[in-house]
């Protein structure tokens, strides 16, 4: 039990479906993130809250849409997806990002393997 | 986006042997160094997170140095075991960004 919890793990959708990838954690953290990771390649962050508030948009195309109702909740609404956005994406959290907690580790869920369609 | 870069990308390792390897990453505004062991259909797990020039930690059989001046961080497996297989990702902290090199994958044959 990592504390940090995706669903769903696997998911198939096609260009034109709308989805959403949901993302829960017990721990009492502030911080979540939304990493991207495909094959052979280093974990790329596309968003980062903190205490509810978008922090980061690291330049994430817009049919990728993130949201926070709360420091518990993390979701990332899926639409008109392209064949090449299939990957592993990565919930985390962490303490907050305030300076004093920058070695605070970060905690992540399973993840959900994406394909597109 | 930071530069964080592994090696080697993968290694294998004889049961019983030790290992060791490197990620680098920008020394200026600096904060953190976190390692992370990534097992097949599980979550990276937190290993350590140093901050010290010099810092040395451990954990069982695998252990980290870090060298802040010159960029660097070696993680060391002792006496390695099959379970210790894992893909091992680093991630650097500077100002308050944290990015992530691509990780060395460490096979075990028994």
């Amino acid at each position: 039990e990592t504390g940090v919890t995706q669903t769903p793990r696997h998911l198939v959708m096609g260009m034109t479906n709308k989805k959403s990838l949901k993302c829960e954690q017990h721990l009492g953290h502030n911080a979540m993130y939304w990493y991207k990771q495909s094959a052979k390649k280093p974990l790329e962050l596309m968003f980062v809250y903190n205490f509810k508030e978008q922090t980061e948009n690291n330049s994430v195309p817009s049919r990728f849409s993130p949201e926070c109702p709360n420091s518990s909740h993390l979701f990332l609404h899926l639409h008109t997806l392209q064949p090449e956005d299939s990957a592993l994406y990565l919930c985390a959290s962490s303490q907050d990002l305030v300076q004093s907690s920058y070695n605070s580790p970060l905690h992540f869920g399973n993840g959900t393997r994406l394909t597109v369609t | 986006i930071l530069n964080v870069e592994q090696s080697p990308q993968s290694l294998h390792v004889q049961e019983g042997d030790s290992t060791n390897f490197t990620c680098s990453f920008p020394s200026s505004n600096f904060y953190a160094l976190h390692w992370y062991r990534w097992e097949t259909a599980k979550s990276p797990e937190a290993l350590f997170v140093m901050t010290l020039n010099g810092d040395e930690k451990k954990k069982g059989r695998i252990s980290a140095t870090l060298n802040t001046k010159e960029g660097y961080s070696y993680l060391y497996i002792k006496g390695s075991q099959p379970e210790d297989s894992a893909t091992y990702l680093c991630a650097s902290r500077n100002d308050y960004k944290l990015s992530f090199g691509a990780g060395t994958t460490v096979t075990v044959r028994a």
